[in-house]
């Protein structure tokens, strides 16, 4: 079953709003990763983290991965319409080779 | 440098057919994904090649799903006979640091079993 769970599902916010998506594994992850998939799109590569409670952000994305390296979250201050998408987490689960995405948070930007 | 290419784009097969799918991954990465994204859902993972070694295929429904990629380079996913809930996007993925490193995806292989 799906071990890597995100959520909300769906969040659908007005353009400058702030946007959270939480990433929860029932393992301790390796490293974690986020993708982002437009509608219509495959996934495309954001950010990996490593480290136990690494904080890296991105121009207007903080992303951060938990102390015990079972928990994420991706945040996006102030939405813009082109922050529209799926938001992945995905990460190899700790001794077992395999590459898990999460079940993804569905970002809509209203202008 | 050219990205991971796959094809076909898209395929429509009523069900009991088969369907075949290539992916020519980005050149020297040596660890191949293919995923299954059923609409609405994340990526689940069906297989992952280390070269032209399997690493895993737990997902992989082996009654009807088949995947090769013999000389470590391209490879091809197979479905025979194929079921309506088939229906899906088949991603295929490339990394160059097995499962520590990032996927670089192509464009998709959008299935209709009908």
């Amino acid at each position: 079953g799906q071990q890597v769970m995100q959520i909300p599902q769906y969040q659908h916010v007005q353009e400058g709003e702030d946007f959270t998506t939480y990433c929860n594994s029932s393992t301790t992850l390796s490293n974690i990763q986020w993708y982002k998939q437009r509608p219509g799109g495959h996934p495309v590569f954001l950010i990996q983290l490593v480290k136990s409670g690494e904080v890296k952000k991105q121009k207007r994305l903080t992303f951060q991965f938990g102390e015990a390296k079972k928990n994420s979250s991706l945040h996006i201050t102030a939405t813009q319409t082109t922050d529209v998408g799926t938001y992945f987490c995905a990460g190899p689960l700790y001794n077992f080779n395999k590459f898990y995405f999460g079940s993804g948070t569905k970002l809509n930007v209203k202008p | 440098e050219a990205g991971v290419a796959q094809s076909p784009r898209y395929k429509i097969i009523e069900k009991r057919q088969s369907v075949a799918f290539w992916c020519n991954p980005i050149s020297g990465h040596a660890t191949l994904y293919w995923y299954q994204q059923i609409l609405g859902q994340g990526p689940k993972l069906l297989i992952q090649f280390q070269n032209n070694g399997v690493v895993d295929d737990s997902q992989l429904p082996k009654d009807r799903f088949s995947a090769e990629r013999l000389k470590g380079v391209d490879s091809t996913l197979k479905i025979q006979p194929a079921k309506l809930e088939d229906s899906a996007v088949y991603l295929c993925a490339s990394s160059s640091q097995g499962y520590t490193g990032e996927l670089f995806f192509g464009e998709g292989s959008r299935l209709t079993v009908l």
